[in-house]
């Protein structure tokens, strides 16, 4: 039952290029989605979020993107530094945030110096 | 920046015996969950806590396991009697009493389970 899809399991970039995960997701209640940086031997740190009010959010760097017709969502990254490599976790949640996250598998993310 | 602690970081036990994960949620945080990762495997929940009781549970959430929040400030998960298949990273997280709040994760308890 796989509610929430990432299916690239790593992705290389060059530093300074952009670098864009994707995620999919199949249930229509979800409205409130969330991207998370995870490092070895540490829990996931809340990156960005988006409610499904909105097509778009920027923070900094970070730019995540809904399309809801299409039930697809993206994280860019840029410029993509070293120091974003780890394991990116898209996660959904129904009820405005209120329902537990439903997580992807992550994707492993590597910027080549 | 307030977090989310967890403690012990690794904790090893014998199959059969009890197990407790504390965790010290963010201060003015009023929901609380836990979450475990089998390795290679998601994310994935167990139980969400609010205003001192069971909000949701998963099916992994059975009677082998309990969530207490002994005080302010404490929010732990027992394990009464541990299985090989319990071993895991097992995540607290908080988020706050409003719409659209992210969930606030500690660094993790690794169970391992002989």
């Amino acid at each position: 039952d796989q509610q929430v899809k990432q299916n690239s399991p790593s992705l290389s970039v060059q530093e300074g290029r952009i670098s864009i995960l994707n995620c999919d997701y199949t249930n229509s209640m979800f409205d409130y989605f969330l991207w998370y940086k995870k490092y070895p031997a540490e829990g996931p740190t809340f990156l960005i979020s988006i409610s499904s009010i909105k097509d778009k959010n920027e923070d900094g760097r970070f730019t995540v993107f809904l399309n809801k017709s299409a039930k697809h969502l993206s994280l860019h990254i840029v410029p993509s530094q070293p120091g974003d490599s780890a394991v990116y976790f898209c996660a959904a949640a129904g009820d405005s945030g209120n329902t537990p996250l439903v997580f992807g598998k992550g994707t492993r993310l590597s910027v080549i110096a | 920046e307030p977090e989310v602690t967890q403690t012990p970081s690794h904790q090893v036990t014998q199959m059969g015996q009890e197990v407790i994960l504390r965790c010290v949620p963010i201060s003015n945080h009023l929901y609380f969950y836990w979450y475990r990762q089998i390795l290679g495997q998601k994310v994935e929940f167990l139980v969400s806590f609010y205003n001192n009781e069971i909000s949701e549970k998963s099916e992994i959430f059975d009677d082998q396991f309990s969530v207490e929040r002994p005080d302010g400030s404490n929010f732990t998960l027992k394990i009464r009697s541990t299985k090989l298949e319990d071993s895991a990273m097992y995540f607290c997280a908080s988020s706050e009493q409003q719409l659209n709040q992210p969930q606030h994760f500690g660094d993790g308890t690794r169970l391992s389970i002989l």
